[in-house]
């Protein structure tokens, strides 16, 4: 069966420090990957989505960047957070294209990340 | 272009008491249709999904949703809700995009004893 990996859980850093959080996937291969932020009282938004090794997708222009450097590694990362990137990180994947049926993803636990 | 929108942010029942969590798509096409739920500092698990055929779908933990076309809706439901429902619960639709999903702002279920 696939899991989903997340790290770390739980994250404080000072404003002007960089970021790097990981996700990895078991028991798939060439999955679609999805980072997602939820902020405080808000929605699920779609940060960087990769249909495969290096292929990244920025949906909002913002203070992060994704990088794909292994099939099932997904890596968002931030040269200097701001305060406004405190959040919810939530890593996702999804079957790829030639087996995908009905689009669902499947989500890891999450990392909380405080700016401070 | 596709959206969803759940109109009850917040949302309290009895335990034991049906439930009924509303969500209404844009999408002119046959949708693909999910409900998850997101118990707090955690992910989003799946409940259930609709993509074609029968349009009353079971899922885990005894939820079902149905499926209306003519409403554009996809409503989430259970019989007899439990304490351990309370949670968040986010419907979502897909299609147009390809590999992407649409989220609505989600719905809070309280549970009162």
């Amino acid at each position: 069966s696939q899991t989903i990996h997340q790290w770390p859980a739980t994250l404080v850093q000072p404003v002007g420090s960089p970021l790097s959080l990981e996700c990895t996937v078991e028991g798939t291969s060439n999955p679609n990957l999805y980072w997602y932020r939820q902020a405080a009282g808000r929605g699920l938004q779609l940060l960087f989505y990769s249909v495969g090794i290096g292929q990244i997708s920025s949906e909002v222009p913002q203070n992060l960047s994704a990088s794909r450097p292994q099939d099932r590694q997904f890596i968002l990362s931030s040269k200097k957070l701001l305060l406004s990137d405190s959040g919810f990180y939530l890593c996702a994947w999804s079957p790829p294209p030639r087996l995908a049926v009905t689009y669902e993803q499947y989500f890891g636990p999450g990392t909380r990340l405080t700016v401070t | 272009a596709q959206s969803v929108t759940q109109p009850d942010i917040h949302i309290t029942v009895s335990e034991g008491a049906s439930l009924e969590l509303r969500c209404n798509y844009s999408y002119g096409a046959t949708p693909y249709l999910f409900w998850y739920v997101q118990s707090p500092g955690q992910g989003l698990q799946l409940l259930l999904k609709y993509f074609s055929g029968d349009t009353l779908v079971q899922g885990i933990k005894g939820f079902e949703a149905e499926f209306k076309r003519s409403q554009s809706s996809f409503n989430l439901r259970k019989p007899s809700v439990h304490w351990s429902d309370a949670a968040e619960y986010f419907c979502a639709v897909g299609g147009e995009y390809g590999n992407k999903l649409v989220f609505g702002a989600g719905t809070i279920l309280r549970v009162k004893s």
